[in-house]
C-alpha cells in the first residue's frame, strides 16, 4: 500500500515552459486535492476533486488545470510556468464521509522552481 | 467561510518544558479540527484530529489539544518538549461536506533548546 504518491519530487522549470505534477492513490478514495505551501502562507488548496470526472477550484487555481479522469489520478498541469508558482505542492486524498475519522492522507511534496 | 489563524510564527521552548501553540478559528458550521506537523523537507503528517465526541484528543507523540468551542480555540499542548520536537506544526479546518477540503493557518515554527 503505497499511499499518495506525487512525481517529480523536484523540478525547475524555465518561464513560460509547460508541466504536469503527478499525484496517485491506491487507497480507492473519492476526495483527491492539491495544495501548495508558501512561506508564512500555509497550505492553500488549488484545486480539488470529488470523484472521477468532477473537479472543482480552490482557493488559488489561476495558472493550473487538473482532470480525474480516474479514481486513482490527479494531475496538476502548469499551463504556462511563471516564477510566482514556485513552491512546494502537495497532492492530498480522503476517503468518503465517515471512514476513517476523514483523515486526509497527504503525499511527500514536489519541489517546484520556476526561474 | 473557513478560517484559521495561529497566533505566533516561530515559538521556542527549553527542552523539557510545556510546548503550547495556539490555534483559533472561524466555522458556520461544526469544524472538524487537525494538528499536522511538517519536518524539514518532508511532506505532513498528521498529529491530531477533532471531529466529534471527547473534546480532548490525544494525538502521537505525547501531543494533545483540546477543542473549545466557546473559545473557538484548538490548541495544541505537550507536557514536555524534546529535542525532536522540533518542525513547523500547521493547524486546519473541514467541513465534512466540502470534499476533503482543509483550510489552513500560517503555521507556528517549533525551535526546541537544549
Amino acid at each position: 500500500n503505497a499511499g499518495v504518491t506525487q512525481t517529480p519530487k523536484f523540478q525547475v522549470l524555465k518561464t513560460g515552459q509547460s508541466m504536469t505534477l503527478q499525484c496517485a492513490q491506491d487507497m480507492n478514495h473519492e476526495y483527491m486535492s492539491w495544495y501548495r505551501q508558501d512561506p508564512g502562507m500555509g497550505l492553500r488548496l488549488i484545486h480539488y476533486s470529488v470523484g472521477a470526472g468532477i473537479t472543482d477550484q480552490g482557493e488559488v487555481p489561476n495558472g493550473y488545470n487538473v482532470s480525474r479522469s480516474t479514481t486513482e489520478d490527479f494531475p496538476l498541469r502548469l499551463l504556462s510556468a511563471a516564477p510566482s508558482q514556485t513552491s512546494v505542492y502537495f497532492c492530498a486524498s480522503r476517503p468518503p464521509s465517515g471512514y476513517s475519522g476523514n483523515t486526509i492522507y497527504f503525499g511527500e511534496g514536489s519541489w517546484l522552481t520556476v526561474v | 467561510a473557513q478560517s484559521v489563524t495561529q497566533l505566533g510564527s516561530h515559538v521556542s521552548v527549553s527542552e523539557g518544558a510545556l510546548v503550547l501553540l495556539r490555534c483559533n478559528y472561524s466555522s458556520s458550521v461544526p469544524p472538524y479540527l487537525f494538528w499536522y506537523v511538517q519536518y524539514p523537507n518532508q511532506g505532513l503528517q498528521l498529529l491530531l484530529k477533532y471531529t466529534t465526541g471527547a473534546t480532548l484528543v490525544k494525538g502521537i507523540n505525547g501531543f494533545e489539544a483540546e477543542f473549545k468551542k466557546s473559545e473557538t480555540s484548538f490548541h495544541l499542548t505537550k507536557p514536555s518538549a524534546h529535542m525532536s520536537d522540533a518542525a513547523e506544526y500547521f493547524c486546519a479546518v473541514s467541513d465534512n461536506n466540502q470534499g476533503g477540503k482543509l483550510i489552513f493557518g500560517q503555521g507556528t515554527e517549533l525551535s526546541v533548546k537544549p
